[in-house]
């Protein structure tokens, strides 16, 4: 069965902390997406890792890859409360039509 | 570059009428289109996938009469929502790839409320 496991499901961070969240994926896909959503918004797209060792940063918050772990993780670095929302990781698991699994979604909130 | 317009992206009407909602690739040709629900706070449900020109793949339990998929250009996608019921209340998000190796860009989704 094709899975992808993030965790964890829920986190509450102060400002300024530093936290991880984690992807674990079955698939045997070498391409990892990580997508943001705001209450009542579709997705943004923040990062999409390609290969074994990828890692990709944007402020404050940093994505890496290990295919052979079948595991990436999305690490935040000091967080500020902007970065609340609800955060997916998404395996593609190809086929003809290119189709991706979602996570069930890591709820951030960053207080003061 | 790579915009998909979803429209509507409100929709509140009542039991039995059918709801269009369309999916529009911009500024490519979306050769593959995908369908999905999200119920509130959970994450997001594949319902089917399109290809221009051909019938859509529903995913297991997916009711294919009751959601009408029609991809009929390469920019274009339509979810027809049939006889809709209060269960079938969700926000509904589409999105488009060029290609099977290319990445889905997604619309800006529907909130579709049946009283």
């Amino acid at each position: 069965e094709l899975k992808v496991e993030q965790n964890p499901l829920f986190l509450s961070m102060q400002e300024g902390k530093n936290y991880t969240i984690y992807c674990n994926y079955s698939t045997t896909s070498d391409r990892l997406y990580w997508y943001r959503q705001d209450p009542g918004k579709s997705l943004e797209s923040l990062f999409v890792l390609l290969s074994n060792g990828a890692v990709k940063q944007e402020g404050r918050l940093m994505a890496s890859l290990d295919t052979k772990a079948r595991l990436s993780t999305l690490h935040i670095t000091a967080a500020v409360h902007d970065l609340s929302a609800t955060y997916f990781c998404a395996s593609y698991y190809g086929g003809s039509q290119g189709n991706l699994i979602f996570g069930k979604g890591t709820k951030l909130s960053v207080k003061p | 570059g790579a915009v998909v317009s979803q429209h509507p992206s409100r929709v509140i009407c009542k039991s039995g009428t059918s709801v269009k909602i369309e999916c529009r690739s911009l500024d490519f040709q979306a050769t593959t289109m995908f369908w999905y629900r999200q119920f509130p706070k959970k994450s997001l449900m594949l319902m089917a996938t399109s290809n221009e020109g051909s019938k859509a793949t529903y995913e297991q339990g997916v009711e294919k009469d009751k959601f009408l998929i029609n991809h009929a250009s390469l920019t274009l996608s339509t979810l027809t929502v049939t006889s809709a019921h209060p269960e079938d209340s969700s926000f509904y998000i589409c999105s488009a790839s060029a290609g099977s190796n290319q990445p889905q860009h997604f619309g800006d989704g529907t909130r579709l409320s049946i009283l």
